[in-house]
């Protein structure tokens, strides 16, 4: 149980271009989802945090006009980067928190169940 | 403020045992996570602390002292799989994990 997916694994774009990133709970309700950007060799860095149903909330210096996040259901939610740089190239990886019971045997429900990442690239 | 001070890299022999301390200040506390990340891939959960002393989960078992600010994960009959960041990452009074930079934990044959 608690799995994530995350479409796409990998992107490759044009600068200017918009870029749409999926999370998925598939076998659990998530009524918060994380999103992160990991540089490599360092730490994970919190972007938002999106709760179904309501506006998400961007950590300090994150632009919500440049990553628009969208949580529409309990098991969805999605980034979109807008008009993408080189400098936005990086690992987005999402999180979702399971609710209730589910994932109860792993952790607690304030565990965060981690997507596989996406690389994108922007050339 | 609120920070997490972990080894940056540990190296241990196959078969062997091996203890990543990590030490973490927070603005309240809600819990520890240990999570597990191989080179180019997502975090994987590996245990969950919130009261003080050992919970033991096959291989690995993972120790909080809450008064000392202190956790460690403790890794037996290593494997060579087990090559891996691990990421220790207590939660604060939001709710929010703190992450640090994680312990590069190499393993030789």
């Amino acid at each position: 149980g608690a799995v994530v997916s995350q479409h796409p694994s990998w992107v490759i774009c044009k600068s200017g271009t918009s870029v749409k990133i999926e999370c998925r709970s598939l076998d659990f309700q998530a009524t918060t989802m994380f999103w992160y950007r990991q540089f490599p060799k360092q730490s994970l860095m919190l972007m938002a945090t999106s709760n179904e149903g309501s506006k998400a909330t961007y950590e300090q210096g994150v632009e919500k006009d440049k990553f628009l996040i969208n949580h529409a259901s309990l098991t969805l939610s999605t980034l979109t980067v807008t008009s993408a740089h080189p400098e936005d190239s990086s690992f987005y990886i999402c999180s979702a928190r399971a609710t209730g019971t589910s994932g109860s045997s792993h952790g607690n429900q304030e565990t965060q169940y981690f997507g596989p990442g996406t690389r994108l690239l922007v050339l | 403020g609120q920070n997490i001070d972990q080894p940056t890299e540990m190296t241990a022999t196959e078969g062997a045992i091996v203890q990543i301390n990590c030490t973490y200040q927070t603005s309240g506390f809600n819990g520890l996570f240990w999570y597990q990340q191989h080179a180019g891939e997502a975090p994987t959960f590996l245990s969950y602390n919130v009261l003080d002393g050992l919970e033991e989960k096959g291989r690995f078992s993972s120790f909080l002292s809450r008064s000392k600010g202190y956790s460690y994960l403790l890794l037996k009959e290593l494997q060579m799989k087990d090559s891996a960041s691990y990421l220790c990452a207590p939660m604060d009074s939001n709710y929010q994990l703190i992450w640090g930079a994680g312990t590069k934990l190499i393993i030789k044959p």
